[in-house]
């Protein structure tokens, strides 16, 4: 079974500055998504930004981006201008591309705190 | 706004007895996925329904079931109710029911089993 692994619970940054979230997952699966979702206090969980493995381009959202290691499977994820709107948990998850259960396999979460 | 809709957002109930949750997809999605979020277990997919079928399943109880009707909203039952089954349930959806297609997520019933 694949696992997702967060290593940081909790993250803080100063305003305006960079944070890089770190997610590593194993798999022996060469076709496969990762995903990160953010989850404010609302509880509502929000896609920010999606990865296909077969692409080696890492994705961007505007402040948002990703640095994809597929040999390394490691599935960072970098937000610029930080503000305190991103203020959330950040999970990480996990979709193969064939075979298996087709539901996301998330990590623990990061808590991401924005010091103003 | 998700386009996902999830009802009741908040259940309190006790221990044996059976509840359902209910969630409507975004307009034009096939796919739904049930997820549940406790603090012992984190994020967790249970099932996934496309087009009114069982798609997939995922780490659901069998004293959980859920089915999809035929205008595609769907009910996720618990039955038997256990003090841990006190989770955040979430609905997501998707466009068709491929592996590519992304998840877009309700915002959540609270479950709380007194």
């Amino acid at each position: 079974a694949q696992t997702v692994t967060q290593s940081q619970p909790e993250m803080s940054v100063q305003e305006a500055e960079t944070v890089t979230l770190s997610c590593t997952y194993d798999t022996s699966e060469s076709d496969y998504y990762l995903f990160w979702y953010k989850q404010p206090p609302s509880r509502q969980m929000i896609l920010v930004i999606r990865q296909e493995a077969y692409k080696q381009q890492n994705a961007t959202e505007n402040r948002f981006s990703v640095n994809f290691q597929k040999a390394a499977k490691s599935f960072s994820l970098k937000i610029s201008d930080s503000q305190l709107g991103d203020a959330a948990m950040y999970f990480c998850a996990y979709r193969s591309g064939g075979g298996g259960a087709d539901g996301l396999t998330f990590g623990k979460g990061t808590h991401l705190i924005i010091q103003p | 706004d998700s386009g996902v809709t999830q009802t009741p957002k908040h259940l309190i109930t006790a221990t044996g007895q059976r509840v359902t949750l209910r969630c409507s997809p975004r307009s034009g999605d096939l796919s739904v996925y049930w997820y549940q979020q406790s603090l012992d277990q984190g994020l967790q997919f249970l099932i996934q329904y496309y087009n009114g079928e069982e798609r997939a399943k995922g780490n659901i109880l069998e004293r959980f079931s859920a089915q999809q009707f035929p205008d595609l909203h769907s009910e996720l039952n618990l039955s038997s109710l256990e003090l841990g089954d006190s989770a955040l349930y979430f609905c997501a959806s998707s466009v068709g029911g491929g592996l590519a297609d992304t998840q877009y997520f309700g915002p959540g019933t609270r479950l709380t089993v007194l």
